[in-house]
């Protein structure tokens, strides 16, 4: 257990729809990243948030937006979703050292 | 723009032989270079970092060796073992903070 939480698992949504995924960083870890990891791409920075606030976006879509709570726990909200939006994403604490947890697979049907 | 490049993208060894993970990076800012290891179904797990103030690091059968000058890094596993079959990404920090990882490397180790 890396002490990084995503729930779901795993979604299956249908196009057009909007989901969100929420992670919880390790206690204590006032950052949260958000990656997404699809066969073609690698894994792609999508944003940073510290403490709540935005500190760093990547190559994210206007359709995608995340917000850090001030518990630190993060959510990411993909709507319009898109076939090519089907991916897994991570979300990362860091203290030193980035860690990842399990994350969110999503298919989009 | 940021860019990392990864070779090979698969590697296949014979357990006990060493693997050599190579990775090149394009932005001179960076100045951290992690390596992970991801299994099927997992997150990618940190398993060794480099700083640009260091040339070399080493814990156990691993080792990240950085030349700055040309912009390199490699991961080094020795006496591989099966359990080492996952996919190895590096990655490379800016000043900005993000990771910019390479396209990943497919190590299978046959016993």
């Amino acid at each position: 257990d890396s002490g990084v939480t995503q729930t779901p698992k795993h979604l299956i949504t249908a196009t057009g729809q909007r989901v969100t995924l929420r992670c919880s960083p390790r206690s204590g870890d006032l950052s949260v990243y958000w990656y997404q990891q699809s066969l073609d791409q690698g894994l792609q920075f999508l944003i940073h948030y510290y403490n709540g606030e935005e500190r760093a976006k990547g190559n994210i879509l206007e359709r995608f937006s995340a917000q850090q709570f001030p518990d630190l726990h993060s959510e990411l909200n993909l709507s319009s979703l898109e076939l090519g939006d089907s991916a897994l994403y991570f979300c990362a604490s860091s203290a030193y050292g980035y860690t990842f947890g399990s994350g969110t697979r999503l298919t989009v049907v | 723009g940021e860019n990392v490049e990864q070779h090979p993208s698969t590697l296949s060894v014979q357990e006990g032989d060493s693997a050599v993970i190579k990775c090149t990076y394009s932005d001179s800012a960076s100045n951290y270079f992690p390596w992970y290891k991801q299994e099927l179904g997992k997150g990618p797990q940190l398993i060794i970092d480099i700083r640009s103030n260091v040339g070399e690091k080493k814990d156990q059968r691993i080792a990240v060796t950085l030349n700055k000058t040309a912009k390199h890094f490699s991961l080094h596993i020795t006496e591989t073992q099966p359990e080492d079959s996952a996919v190895y990404f590096c990655a490379a920090s800016p000043y900005t903070d993000k990771l910019i990882f390479g396209t990943g490397t497919r190590l299978q180790v046959f016993p």
